[in-house]
């Protein structure tokens, strides 16, 4: 049971490129959410799913895409890459029960930065 | 709509002396409350969660927070710092329909001095 994993740990990129980072989950959970993380700021979740092949946009979604083709996948796009998406990004998934309240697990991070 | 504030973003103490880390929130429905740690270069791991079940939640490592509706406020505590506990910590708050993500306070830092 790997729980939260993401794929890759680090990239660099340059302006304008793209890239894709996975993230998958293998305990079945519905929720999934993308959050990136700037010194100082907390976490900020930039979009979220509620189900395979739904999506929906959180509080920071400009420059960014998201698919969830698979219910353990969730992929965040990046099209036209830019120094200010330089950041750590960090996926999580979860669940609804009384006991556990949406309580959310989080994949290692994945540090990009944007040159 | 929900909010948290973290009222130091850091916080100094020395080693076996308690610890205070202060959050108040804002919700328009009865909240679930969320501390976590994060240790440098690390994720996220759970310390601890109100769920409207007991007000004075007890998680890892000898940290507890204590939930006060009247305050709005869930403060996490701890009785002896240890030079592990030094880390940034989130207070979160989920509430509504929940599914639709976090909020999180923009952290504390917290230095243990030897």
């Amino acid at each position: 049971n790997a729980g939260v994993t993401q794929t890759p740990k680090f990239r660099v990129l340059k302006t304008g490129q793209s890239m894709t980072l996975l993230c998958a989950q293998d305990m079945n959970h519905e929720y999934m959410y993308w959050y990136r993380q700037d010194p100082g700021m907390g976490l900020r979740l930039i979009h979220y799913s509620v189900g395979e092949g739904t999506t929906a946009k959180g509080e920071v979604p400009d420059g960014y895409n998201v698919s969830r083709l698979k219910k353990q996948n969730f992929l965040l796009g990046l099209e036209s890459a830019a120094p200010s998406q330089t950041s750590v990004y960090f996926c999580a998934s979860s669940y609804w029960s009384v006991a556990s309240s949406y309580e959310q697990y989080f994949g290692p991070g994945t540090r990009l930065t944007v040159t | 709509a929900q909010s948290v504030t973290q009222l130091d973003s850091h916080v100094s103490v020395s080693e076996g002396t308690p610890v205070l880390l202060r959050c108040n929130y804002s919700s328009s429905y009865s909240p679930s409350l969320f501390w976590y740690v994060q240790h440098p270069n690390k994720g996220l791991q759970l310390l601890l969660k109100y769920t409207s079940a007991a007000t004075l939640v007890k998680g890892i490592n000898g940290f507890e927070a204590e939930f006060k509706k009247s305050e709005t406020s869930f403060h996490l505590t701890k009785p002896s710092a240890h030079m592990s506990d030094a880390a940034e910590y989130f207070c979160v708050v989920i509430s509504g329909g929940g599914a639709d993500g976090l909020t999180f306070g923009k952290g504390t830092h917290l230095i243990i001095q030897p």
